[in-house]
């Protein structure tokens, strides 16, 4: 069984600020962790990914996300937010074909 | 390369009514599976296919059917609609069926049920 929580259903923040959202997984298996992003009205892109290896995981538009197995967690972060940065964000985790999400945290960034 | 084509984009029926929705993967992509998203459940898994065959399916009621093609391409059912099946309904694709493969997924089909 997996499940994921996202903790924070609306994040605010100002332009410039750092981003954290926090994600808490739950595997019977060694995880795959995903975090994507959503804009309006368009399906789910991924942002980055963990499989094995470096804890630390580096994404697109200057995502990164650490996978710590002791705090099951995988949490987003971003030194600096931009205005383009406003969207919705799931973290997922994955295993044999099926992949969970998390309910999504959207993301204000305020100019 | 094109990503993953879903048809149509918005659609409109009736409490009763059927619907068939459609997705084309990304060439070359042979799993697909299909999600509902909707605001009060979030992101909700009905089925993935990988070569014609159910891998895995979702808590969903058997109203939600589907199925892939020889060309991988999926179509997803959904019979006697009810309004609580108005959803975004999202088909996503993947080179195969590893468990660290990322998904590729369609801008999604806009169901409401009326």
């Amino acid at each position: 069984a997996q499940s994921v929580t996202q903790l924070g259903s609306h994040v605010s923040v100002s332009e410039g600020a750092l981003v954290l959202l926090r994600c808490n997984y739950s595997s019977s298996v060694p995880p795959y962790l995903f975090w994507y992003v959503q804009y309006p009205n368009q399906g789910l892109q991924l942002l980055l990914k963990y499989t094995t290896g470096a804890t630390l995981v580096k994404g697109i538009n200057g995502f990164e996300a650490e996978f710590k197995k002791s705090e099951t967690s995988f949490h987003l972060t971003k030194p600096s937010a931009h205005m383009s940065d406003a969207a919705e964000y799931f973290c997922a985790v994955s295993n044999a074909g099926k992949s969970t999400f998390g309910d999504g945290t959207t993301l204000t960034v305020k100019p | 390369k094109a990503g993953v084509t879903q048809t149509p984009r918005y659609l409109i029926k009736t409490r009763g009514q059927q619907v068939t929705l459609s997705c084309s993967p990304i060439s070359g992509h042979r799993s697909v599976s299909w999600y509902q998203q909707t605001p009060g459940q979030g992101l909700q898994f009905l089925f993935e296919y990988f070569s014609e065959t159910q891998r895995n399916k979702g808590n969903f009621p058997g109203r939600f059917s589907g199925r892939q093609f020889s060309n991988s391409r999926s179509e997803m059912n959904v019979s006697t609609l009810e309004l609580g099946d108005s959803a975004l309904y999202l088909c996503a694709s993947s080179p195969g069926r590893g468990t660290n493969e990322k998904l590729f997924f369609g801008s999604g089909t806009q169901l409401s049920v009326l």
